[in-house]
């Protein structure tokens, strides 16, 4: 598997419950970065959180971080049908320079 | 202020013509990132500019593409003699300052891209 490898690949749930997507990486990491994307759009920055922080809210958002598994979850509580988009994390590897390595991404439904 | 801004949104080119696509970053920002995206799959990083430098580029061909950021202007990605395999969304970001290493982190702030098709 490659780096920063989201998990589920799709999920499909009704408004108002609670999304949760999963993300994997193989390398020691800066930081983990979560972003959005809508259909046809660029990618918007939802959420940072760094090596040595566990766990970082946002609204919404909830963010865990766990380096001795290599992985990172997305939680989106209370769920809008305007949430509906893409989601990808991005690792920013130690020793990457400034690049960001981005997963396949989680596309999101949330149904009305 | 205006964000990262990308043009054209939508560039058609036959096999073997010149794609230019340009990225305007956001303002004060002077670090520029270029990104891939095939249909259905993540971002892939290509190349990572300074003003008038090149920091890092080893995310692009070796052959047929080029990206420069000039001192005044835009950034330029420049795909020489185009494929099929060339098809994609091509997304720039920008960010003040580096956002990796030391720093630990800043968000890169995405262009809405431009979706190059070739026939």
């Amino acid at each position: 598997s490659q780096q920063g490898e989201e998990d589920p690949q799709a999920l499909s749930i009704q408004e108002g419950e609670n999304a949760t997507m999963n993300c994997s990486y193989k390398t020691s990491i800066n930081n983990l970065q979560w972003y959005r994307q809508n259909s046809g759009r660029g990618l918007v920055h939802l959420i940072l959180i760094r090596s040595n922080e566990r766990e970082k809210h946002s609204g919404r958002l909830r963010v865990t971080l766990d380096t001795s598994k290599k992985s990172s979850s997305l939680l989106i509580t209370a769920s809008r049908a305007a949430d509906t988009a893409s989601y990808f994390c991005a690792t920013d590897a130690k020793n990457s320079g400034s690049r960001l390595t981005f997963g396949e991404g989680t596309q999101l439904t949330v149904n009305p | 202020n205006a964000g990262v801004m990308q043009n054209p949104r939508h560039l058609v080119r036959r096999r073997g013509q010149e794609a230019r696509l340009r990225c305007s970053p956001m303002k004060g920002h002077s670090h520029v990132y270029w990104y891939r995206q095939l249909p259905e799959e993540g971002l892939k990083f290509m190349v990572y500019l300074q003003k008038e430098n090149i920091i890092d580029e080893s995310g692009m061909p070796k052959e047929r593409f080029s990206a420069e950021f000039p001192k005044e202007g835009p950034s330029i990605l420049r795909i020489q003699q185009v494929v099929r395999g060339d098809s994609a969304a091509y997304f720039c970001a920008s960010s003040p300052k580096r956002t990796g290493g030391e720093f630990q982190g800043q968000p890169q702030h995405f262009g809405d891209g431009t979706r190059l098709s070739i026939l």
